[in-house]
C-alpha cells in the first residue's frame, strides 16, 4: 500500500483479556518495527523484524507480549492478560533504503 | 536505550514568530531526524540528517546536525497555525541494532493567529 497502514485504531478490553494489534506495511519494505507511545512520551522501541525473523526484541516489556510476521509483511503484535498499564498507542513503523521510519496513525489499546 | 533530552517541553507562540528546540543525546548519533505528530496520527517525518555538522532545510523548517554528534536543533520560520502539534528528535547510533530509533519527548507547540 501506500502507507502504513495500523488496525484496528482504537481497542478497548478488559483487563485480563487478550489482543491482537495488525500493521500492514508499506510495499517491498523488509524491515518493520513496533513502539508503543503513552501519553506525553516519546515512541519507545518494542521489536523489530528484519523480514520474517524477529531481529532484536529487547523493547518488548515482558512476557506477555508477542510479535510476529510470518510472510516478511504484515505483523501481528499480540498482548496476553492484559493490564491496564498496557493502555498506550502502539505504532507500527516500515523501513526505506534511506533509513528513515515511515509510521502508520497507530492502534490505541484501552484496558479497563 | 540511549537517553535523549528535548527541550523546551513546550511553546505557546504567536503566528509569525520564529521557534526553536533542540535534542542533546547522551550518546553520539550517526543519524538524527525530527518528526511532527498531530493529534490521532502517527509521526511524520519532517528532515533527515546524516552527517556532522549538515545543516537542512525544508520549507520554513531548518535543522542541524551538531558537530559533536551528539545535538541537534529545529528551527521553525514565520510561524502558521498548522505547525500546531508535538515535533519529535530521533536518531540513532552504532549500538542500534537495525537502525531502530531513540525519541526524545517531545516539543508540544501551540500557535495562536
Amino acid at each position: 500500500g501506500a502507507g502504513v497502514s495500523q488496525t484496528p485504531s482504537n481497542k478497548v478490553t478488559e483487563k485480563g483479556k487478550y489482543v491482537e494489534l495488525r500493521c500492514d506495511p508499506i510495499s517491498g519494505h523488509t524491515a518493520l518495527y513496533w513502539y508503543r507511545q503513552s501519553l506525553g512520551q516519546g515512541p519507545e522501541f518494542l521489536i523489530y523484524f528484519q523480514g520474517t525473523g524477529a531481529a532484536d526484541d529487547s523493547g518488548l516489556p515482558n512476557d506477555r507480549f508477542f510479535a510476529v510476521r510470518p510472510e516478511g509483511s504484515v505483523s501481528t503484535l499480540k498482548i496476553q492478560r492484559t493490564e491496564r498499564g498496557d493502555s498506550a498507542v502502539y505504532l507500527c513503523a516500515s523501513r526505506s533504503g534511506a533509513n528513515v521510519l515511515t509510521f502508520g496513525a497507530g492502534s490505541r489499546l484501552t484496558v479497563l | 536505550g540511549q537517553q535523549l533530552n528535548q527541550s523546551p517541553q513546550s511553546m505557546f507562540i504567536q503566528e509569525g514568530e520564529d521557534v526553536s528546540m533542540n535534542c542533546t543525546s547522551s550518546s553520539i548519533f550517526n543519524t538524527w531526524l525530527w518528526y511532527k505528530q498531530d493529534p490521532g496520527e502517527g509521526p511524520v517525518l519532517l528532515i533527515a540528517l546524516y552527517k556532522a555538522g549538515e545543516l537542512t532545510s525544508n520549507g520554513r523548517l531548518t535543522a542541524q546536525f551538531g558537530i559533536t554528534r551528539k545535538d541537534s536543533f529545529l528551527n521553525i520560520s514565520a510561524s502558521i497555525p498548522s505547525d500546531v502539534g508535538i515535533y519529535f528528535c530521533a536518531g540513532y547510533s552504532s549500538s542500534n541494532s537495525g537502525y531502530a530509533l531513540n525519541f526524545g519527548k517531545g516539543t508540544s507547540l501551540l500557535v495562536t493567529p
